[in-house]
């Protein structure tokens, strides 16, 4: 069954130390691939998303992701964290393209320490 | 300002109650959602709707109804059939089912 893992359930880092938030996905094609972030109470932003392309993609608030096809990874990567970043974050995979079949993983805390 | 609406923000009901849990978009998406998240748990598909007047159902839709009959509204009834219906409910929508989706504030039911 397609599935979607986030190994890390919580994770601190001290402001201004790089950042690296694993996502491990099961399914046999090439999926859509997204990661969210949600501050407490609130909705979902998307920080940026693969389909095709460049492996390496750019997103929003310096969050960059990288597509390891033959390790079925799309980790997130910040060189900087700032105190604004703690929030929780969300690894999600579109089987077969389909927005109707989005997968989550079940989300990693980051706290940030000054 | 485009976005999703979804209102109220916090709602609480009796059980054996049903409610209703609006959703408002102004983006022009054809395609809408609505997911349950629990705590330590990821997002879960409750019932999506891929144009006007079609919906299909999702992981849990069980306890759940829906209708679409405006582009920009997808209602979602929680009905008196839901074990456990406490829980923050998340919209979303977007221009199609191959695209990205933009999420609402969610509203927080409470059940008691």
């Amino acid at each position: 069954a397609q599935s979607v893992t986030q190994p890390d359930i919580h994770i601190t880092v001290s402001e201004g130390a790089s950042l690296e938030l694993r996502c491990n996905y099961s399914y046999g094609a090439t999926p859509y691939l997204f990661w969210y972030v949600q501050s407490p109470g609130q909705g979902l932003q998307l920080l940026l998303k693969y389909f095709s392309g460049d492996t390496l993609v750019q997103g929003i608030k310096g969050f960059e992701a990288e597509f390891k096809r033959s390790q079925s990874s799309f980790n997130l990567r910040k060189p900087s964290v700032h105190w604004s970043d703690a929030a929780e974050y969300f690894c999600a995979v579109a089987i077969g393209g389909s927005q109707g079949n989005l997968i989550f993983g079940k989300g990693t805390k980051l706290s940030v320490k000054p | 300002d485009g976005g999703i609406t979804q209102s109220p923000k916090y709602l609480f009901r009796k059980e054996g109650q049903n409610v209703t849990l609006s959703c408002e978009q102004n983006l022009n998406h054809d395609a809408m959602y609505w997911y349950r998240q629990d705590p330590g748990q990821g997002l879960r598909l409750i019932y999506y709707s891929q144009i006007v007047n079609d919906f299909q159902k999702g992981d849990i839709a069980e306890g759940y109804s829906v209708s679409r009959e405006k582009k920009e509204s997808f209602p979602l009834t929680v009905t008196s059939a839901q074990k456990n219906p406490t829980a923050f409910y998340l919209c979303a929508s977007s221009f199609s089912l191959n695209t990205e989706a933009f999420f609402g504030q969610g509203t927080r039911l409470t059940v008691v």
